[in-house]
């Protein structure tokens, strides 16, 4: 089975510390993994995945098949940064060889002043 | 308004109704998508269509009934829906599903709610 967990449902940090959003995964093949952001009132987008290798307002992610984890870091947490994140897995192929992509249930972030 | 956008914003409907969703993409996008959003559960995929042919139905009831035009629209037809169906239901697009990954850009959504 595909499956994310997020096991964080809320982290607050205070402005300047790390953060790291945990993501862990089951799948037992090639995983694609993302992390997906909603600021408040803002529409759900795209924030970074792993084979872009990418880093994005800061934030970067390093996929480790070894604890089958995708966490989210940042060491120097903005007010901004506080949002819903979600993480996501893609693997499983659909009958029409189509790769669904499943969504952990989120974790919000809250950077204090 | 540019990205995606979907119509209504909110609906309330009673179990007997019919009523459509309409979510709109100006990105040049070929795959859209739906994805249905209740309290307290991850985002579930609904329906894919890339290049206005449907790749993907996740085991969606009939009741829900999507349709894709062309490219840049996209439809869900609801009929005979259940309290339970009450939920936010996200467009989202991408440039190609797949194997380049998930949606790139999501639509801000439709709260429905079924009385």
């Amino acid at each position: 089975a595909q499956r994310v967990t997020q096991p964080e449902k809320l982290l607050s940090v205070f402005k300047g510390a790390p953060v790291e959003l945990k993501c862990n995964y089951s799948y037992s093949g090639s995983p694609e993994l993302f992390w997906y952001v909603q600021y408040s009132r803002q529409r759900l987008q795209l924030l970074l995945r792993h084979i872009s290798r990418e880093s994005i307002k800061g934030f970067t992610a390093d996929l480790n098949k070894g604890e089958t984890s995708f966490h989210l870091k940042k060491p120097f947490a903005q007010e901004e940064d506080s949002a819903m994140y979600y993480c996501a897995l893609s693997g499983l192929r659909g009958n029409t060889g189509f790769q669904k992509l499943v969504f952990g249930t989120g974790t919000r972030l809250l950077v204090s002043p | 308004e540019t990205g995606v956008t979907q119509t209504p914003r909110h609906l309330v409907m009673g179990m007997t109704n019919k009523k459509s969703l309409k979510c709109e993409q100006h990105l040049g996008h070929n795959a859209m998508y739906w994805y249905k959003q209740s309290a307290k559960k991850p985002l579930e995929l609904m329906f894919v269509y890339s290049l206005e042919e449907r790749v993907e139905n996740n085991s969606v009831p009939s009741r829900f009934s999507p349709e894709c035009p062309n490219s840049s629209h996209l439809f869900l037809h609801l009929h005979t829906l259940q309290p339970e169906d009450s939920a936010l239901y996200l467009c989202a697009s991408s440039q190609a599903p797949g194997l380049a990954g998930g949606p790139e850009f999501f639509g801000p959504g439709t709260r429905l709610t079924v009385l």
